[in-house]
């Protein structure tokens, strides 16, 4: 079968680092995207990687490796704004997503 | 102007009844959405529909059936709802699927609470 493992809740500390991690197992692979998800509302893209290595973009990096199933996100300088869930999701070999059940994220000031 | 959205925002009804939730994009995107967030968070895919294609999740009960007037609109319909269909419904779009993967970033509705007593 399919699966996305994500934790299912961080704490990290306002004007810290925080890397959320993501491994896999899917039937063919054609990227991994990261969402975030406030509360009460719908996800937002942040990030796509379908090549081993570090794509940053500001303050949010993501990294992948396909040998290892693994993808992390990692957030720097938290802001009370980070407090969301962030969403992991696959491309299978169909194109359809498959998405992990997300991790919580708390920053406490 | 919102890119993706969806009306009601908000739904609650008697068990039993018939319900449709509607989507519109205006992105000018080709495969539009419907996905299911239940209690647990888990976002789980219902139907894809590109250009006249309609892919099911062969879980989703035929009670729910999408109906696309034209590429800009996919709306829900659900008969005889059920206790176990209160959830979150998200409605997404994206430009295509298969042929370029970065375009298949998906852009979500904003949601809509279907609450079934």
């Amino acid at each position: 079968g399919q699966n996305i493992d994500q934790p299912t809740e961080m704490t990290a500390t306002e004007g810290a680092i925080v890397q959320i991690n993501c491994t896999y197992q899917t039937s063919g692979f054609n990227g991994l995207f990261w969402y975030q998800q406030h509360a009460g509302e719908a996800p937002t893209f942040l990030s796509y990687n379908v090549l081993d290595g570090l794509e940053e973009k500001g303050r949010f990096s993501s990294f992948l490796s396909r040998s290892k199933g693994y993808s992390y996100l990692l957030l720097k300088e938290l802001q009370m704004k980070d407090s969301a869930s962030y969403l992991c999701a696959v491309m299978d070999s169909n194109y359809q997503l498959i998405w992990g059940a997300g991790t919580k994220l708390i920053i406490k000031p | 102007d919102t890119a993706v959205s969806q009306t009601p925002k908000y739904l609650v009804t008697q068990m039993g009844n018939d319900k449709s939730i509607k989507c519109e994009q205006n992105l000018g995107h080709d495969t539009m959405y419907w996905y299911k967030q239940d209690s647990k968070k888990f976002l789980k895919i219902m139907f894809s529909y590109n250009n006249k294609e309609l892919i099911i999740n062969e879980t989703v009960p035929n009670r729910f059936s999408p109906k696309s007037p034209d590429k800009a609109h996919l709306n829900l319909h659900i008969n005889s709802l059920e206790l176990g269909d209160s959830a979150v419904y998200f409605c997404a779009s994206s430009q295509q699927t298969g042929t370029e993967i970065l375009s298949d970033t998906q852009y979500f509705g904003p949601g809509t609470r279907l609450t079934v007593l």
